[in-house]
């Protein structure tokens, strides 16, 4: 049974930093691509990251130069590091497994139930 | 960027009737090397994570019901519910995954009329 958990969600001050997690079972993590996607309190889904099983990165102009996504294959997680952190960014945090494959072009058949990353003095 | 626009926004539909959501894109997702559409239908309950239901839009994952179902091609599709069933009562999002950034609709909430 694929599972995906994700925790390191947290409140933090603007401008600061946090690194998510998420801990991928029952599937071959290593050759399967990942993202991350976000959304917003009562609002929709915006695509925020994602990895190739290559370890190929790829980024959402809004994040790009402040988050990095990195893959650790031997112990099956996905990381999201987040730096200068914007009110904008406040969101439930979800990590995405690709379908099919091991690169991005493809839809997501699993995801985590989410963490709450909220940005606020 | 590619951008997604679904409507209705929000759609009310009578139990056992046809529900039908669109969603075109600024551009084409046909990849014309393969002849697929990157397109994906999501379906969101209160308090869950997004759930596929049709990918290259037109092919049901497995254990989605067969009153879904995905059509189009190029800049426009359509998720259509056959027979609408209390529990489909959830915002539904389209999703292009033809280039990045990956980008999805606005989201159609829909309802029991």
């Amino acid at each position: 049974e694929v599972q995906l958990l994700e925790s390191g969600g947290d409140l933090v001050q603007p401008g600061g930093s946090l690194r998510l997690s998420c801990a991928a079972s029952g599937f071959t993590f290593s050759t399967n691509a990942m993202s991350w996607v976000r959304q917003a309190p009562g609002k929709g889904l915006e695509w925020v990251s994602g990895t190739s099983g290559g370890g190929s990165t790829y980024y959402a102009d809004s994040v790009k130069g402040r988050f990095s996504i990195s893959r650790d294959n031997s112990k099956n997680m996905l990381y999201l590091q987040m730096n200068n952190l914007r009110a904008e960014d406040t969101a439930l945090y979800y990590c995405a497994k690709v379908m099919h494959s091991s690169v991005i072009r493809d839809a997501f058949d699993f995801w985590g139930q989410g963490t709450l990353v909220t940005v606020s003095s | 960027d590619i951008v997604m626009t679904q409507s209705p926004d929000s759609l009310a539909v009578s139990l056992g009737e046809r529900a039908t959501i669109n969603c075109k894109s600024s551009q084409s997702v046909l990849y014309s090397s393969n002849n697929k559409n990157y397109l994906a239908w999501y379906q969101q309950k209160p308090g869950q994570p997004p759930k596929v239901l049709i990918y290259w839009a037109s092919t049901r994952e497995s254990g989605v019901p067969d009153r879904f179902s995905g059509s189009g091609s190029g800049t426009d599709f359509t998720l259509t519910i056959s027979s609408l069933q209390a529990e489909d009562v959830a915002v539904y999002y389209c999703h292009q995954y033809y280039s990045t950034p990956q980008t999805f609709g606005q989201g159609t909430k829909l309802e029991i009329k």
